[in-house]
C-alpha cells in the first residue's frame, strides 16, 4: 500500500514567518500535486510537479519534487492569514489515473 | 462553467436508511472520482469512472456502497443501509483527459453526511 506522510500535522505561526511542509513516501510517484483546502470547500489544486528535482514557484510558495520522486516539500515565505488552510499532497500511482492523498498539514497563520 | 456540483450539501439520516449523493461533473470532463474525507483516514478514493464506465472501485469500503454514472453529466453514490461509521464528507471530482500532462482534478464542495 502506498502511503504519503505529511509533517507537521499542525502548524500555527505568526504572519510574516516562513514555513516548510514535507510530504514523504517510500514509494515512487510519476507525479505529485499539492492542494489547499479551506473549511467547507473541496481541495483546490496549487501545483503539479513531474520531474525528479523539479522546483516550481507560485508567488510566495515554492514546491520541490525529490530527486527520487518519493518526496516533496512546500515552502511558504512571509506567510499571510490568507494562507490558512489544509495543505494536501497527492501522488500519482503509476499506470493508473489514481492519486493517493497525504495525511494533510493544517496551517493557521495569525495576524 | 459552474464547476462540479454536488447535492445535497448536508445530509442527516438515521442508521439503516438509504442515502444517495449526487454529482454533476464539469462539462467535457472524461473522468469522475468519488472520495471520502474523515479526520481519521484523510481523503480516500472510493471509485473512479472514465467515459461513464467504472474503472477502479477497489476503494469502495463494502457492498453497502454502490456508484453509478448513467450519463456524462450525472453520477450517484448510494449507501444502503447506512451506518454511523459512514459519517464523513464525500467529494466528487472531475478531470479532463490528461493528454501529455498529468490531469488536474476539480473538486466539488462536498456533501457532509451524518448518520445517527
Amino acid at each position: 500500500t502506498q502511503l504519503l506522510e505529511q509533517s507537521p500535522q499542525f502548524l500555527s505561526i505568526q504572519e510574516g514567518e516562513n514555513l516548510t511542509v514535507y510530504c514523504n513516501s517510500s514509494s515512487v510517484f510519476s507525479s505529485l500535486q499539492w492542494y489547499r483546502q479551506e473549511p467547507g470547500e473541496g481541495p483546490v489544486l496549487l501545483v503539479t510537479v513531474v520531474t525528479g528535482g523539479e522546483v516550481k514557484k507560485l508567488k510566495r510558495l515554492t514546491f520541490q519534487f525529490g530527486d527520487a520522486r518519493k518526496d516533496s516539500s512546500l515552502h511558504i515565505t512571509a506567510a499571510q492569514p490568507g494562507d490558512t488552510g489544509l495543505y494536501l499532497c497527492a501522488g500519482a500511482v503509476s499506470g493508473t489515473y489514481k492519486y493517493i492523498f497525504g495525511t494533510g498539514t493544517r496551517l493557521k497563520v495569525l495576524a | 462553467d459552474a464547476g462540479v456540483i454536488q447535492s445535497p450539501r448536508h445530509e442527516v439520516t438515521e442508521m439503516g436508511q438509504e442515502v444517495t449523493l449526487r454529482c454533476k461533473p464539469i462539462s467535457g470532463h472524461d473522468y469522475l472520482f468519488w472520495y471520502r474525507q474523515t479526520m481519521m483516514r484523510g481523503l480516500e478514493l472510493l471509485i473512479y469512472f472514465n467515459n461513464n464506465v467504472p474503472i477502479d472501485d477497489s476503494g469502495m469500503p463494502e457492498d453497502r456502497f454502490s456508484a453509478k454514472m448513467p450519463n456524462a453529466s450525472f453520477s450517484t453514490l448510494k449507501i444502503q443501509p447506512s451506518e454511523p461509521r459512514d459519517s464523513a464528507v464525500y467529494f466528487c471530482a472531475s478531470s479532463p483527459e490528461p493528454g501529455l500532462s498529468p490531469y488536474e482534478q476539480y473538486f466539488g464542495p462536498g456533501t457532509r453526511l451524518t448518520v445517527t
